[in-house]
């Protein structure tokens, strides 16, 4: 079945240290979405790709960085995890932007320590 | 520009029918649901565009009034499976095509 898979699923990292969560997708969606969902909030969004072209928040700190080095895959990069970066991570991919349905990955849940 | 959902959470007996608001100080081009159980990934339920139409399949279904910038969400004859937090989305008219997410309404449907 065509999916969007998120791994690991549980990853629990030390204060600052480097930690990079792996995202793929088979619908081959031009779009590729990384959202931060802290328990009982809303997703937030951090970036996403369409295609190649690389769309950062404005509010999204520094220490988060993403690669997309094909359509399929897509990573994260947590430079230096601090406490507050505890919460789970879900990748989603569309279509295209906007008024296109979000299809979302399991999500991983990363625990800093 | 966060939506505003409301109410933030409510409980239903089985069979009972609920009603959950979405609103946006800002014009609308669409406005998306998705539901999330606890521990997995938002699942989409549907996408209204700008033009005042509504939507549903089984026995949920949304509405979207453009000019009040607001979305609901209805779910008729609730069943246990319909439990969730329910978000909803909104891409903002002559944005950048971003969806943004509500903090969710909270549903818990009880036998």
């Amino acid at each position: 079945d065509a999916m969007v898979i998120q791994n690991p699923r549980y990853q629990v990292t030390q204060f600052g240290k480097p930690v990079t969560l792996s995202c793929s997708q088979t619908l081959n969606h031009n779009v590729m979405y990384w959202y931060q969902q802290k328990s009982s909030q809303a997703p937030k969004l951090l970036f996403h790709y369409y295609d190649k072209d690389f769309n950062n928040e404005a509010d999204t700190p520094d220490n988060f960085q993403s690669r997309r080095p094909n359509t399929s895959f897509c990573f994260l990069d947590i430079r230096s995890p601090g406490l507050g970066d505890a919460a789970m991570y879900l990748c989603a991919t569309s279509r295209g932007r906007g008024s296109y349905e979000q299809y979302f990955g399991p999500g991983t849940r990363l625990t800093v320590t | 520009q966060q939506p505003v959902q409301s109410p933030q959470a409510v409980i239903l007996r089985e069979g009972e029918d609920a009603v959950i608001n979405c609103s946006s100080s800002k014009a609308l081009y669409s406005v998306h649901w998705y539901r999330q159980k606890h521990g997995e990934a938002p699942v989409f339920l549907m996408i209204l565009l700008k033009g005042g139409e509504q939507k549903g399949h089984d026995k949920i279904s949304a509405s979207f009034n453009e000019k009040k910038q607001q979305s609901s969400l209805y779910l008729t004859a609730s069943q246990l499976s319909y439990s969730g937090t329910y978000f909803c989305g909104t891409e903002v008219s002559g944005g950048y095509q971003k969806v943004t997410f509500g903090i969710g309404t909270k549903l818990q449907v009880i036998p």
